[in-house]
């Protein structure tokens, strides 16, 4: 069925260090990956997103990588600094569908000052 | 993002009773859906709508009912068959295409159970 595995479910990194969270998806049909970050209390809000005919995608700090073979895909973000904690979903749409979206279960990160 | 609302912020509901939560937005989206949010468990589509006057159901539609009169407009009604309505409950809506587009989310709403 439909399903998202995100890892690790908590991260904790000292400020400057590299942060890096995991997800694997089941359908080979998904075609769109966003990520969204959400901050205690918040709304959660995209952070970066890539689709399936591109392999790597950079916003300033924060990086996403592609692999479609393996049906896997990371959020990397470089030079953590405090206003980066937050709990972060990744979520594929499943059958190439322009609706559903199905989210892994989050990741606490934790920026250590 | 800020074009969508949410309201009320808290909500507490009694046993047997129905409440309704708002999501209003004014970005001209076609789309609107319903996600649950439970500590630890992730966001989970209740209801989503592609146009006015359709709706389809989510992963975990049971317990819930809603409507699509306006565009504008696509409230969650949590009823009394819904044993475990204690979560928070986000709306977003989006505009897609010939591909999916970006889904913005409302502030939510938290439920509670008296």
């Amino acid at each position: 069925g439909e399903n998202v595995e995100q890892h690790p479910s908590t991260l904790s990194v000292q400020e400057g260090d590299s942060a890096v969270i995991k997800c694997t998806y089941s359908d080979s049909a998904s075609n769109y990956f966003p990520w969204y970050k959400q901050e205690l209390g918040k709304r959660p809000q995209l952070i970066i997103d890539i689709r399936s005919n591109v392999g790597e995608k950079k916003d300033q700090r924060i990086a996403v990588t592609l692999n479609k073979t393996a049906k896997h895909f990371s959020l990397h973000i470089t030079e953590t600094q405090p206003e980066d904690s937050a709990v972060y979903f990744c979520a594929a749409n499943f059958g190439g569908s322009n609706y559903k979206l199905t989210f892994g279960k989050g990741t606490l990160l934790t920026v250590n000052p | 993002d800020g074009g969508i609302t949410q309201s009320p912020k808290y909500l507490f509901r009694k046993e047997g009773q129905n409440v309704t939560l708002s999501c209003e937005q004014n970005l001209n989206h076609d789309a609107m859906y319903w996600y649950r949010q439970d500590p630890g468990q992730g966001l989970r589509l209740i209801y989503y709508s592609q146009i006015v006057n359709d709706f389809q159901k989510g992963d975990i539609a049971e317990g819930y009912s809603v409507s699509r009169e306006k565009k504008e407009s696509f409230p969650l009604t949590v009823t009394s068959a819904q044993k475990n309505p204690t979560a928070f409950y986000l709306c977003a809506s989006s505009n897609p295409g010939p591909t999916m587009e970006t889904q913005y989310f409302g502030p939510g709403t938290r439920l509670l159970v008296l």
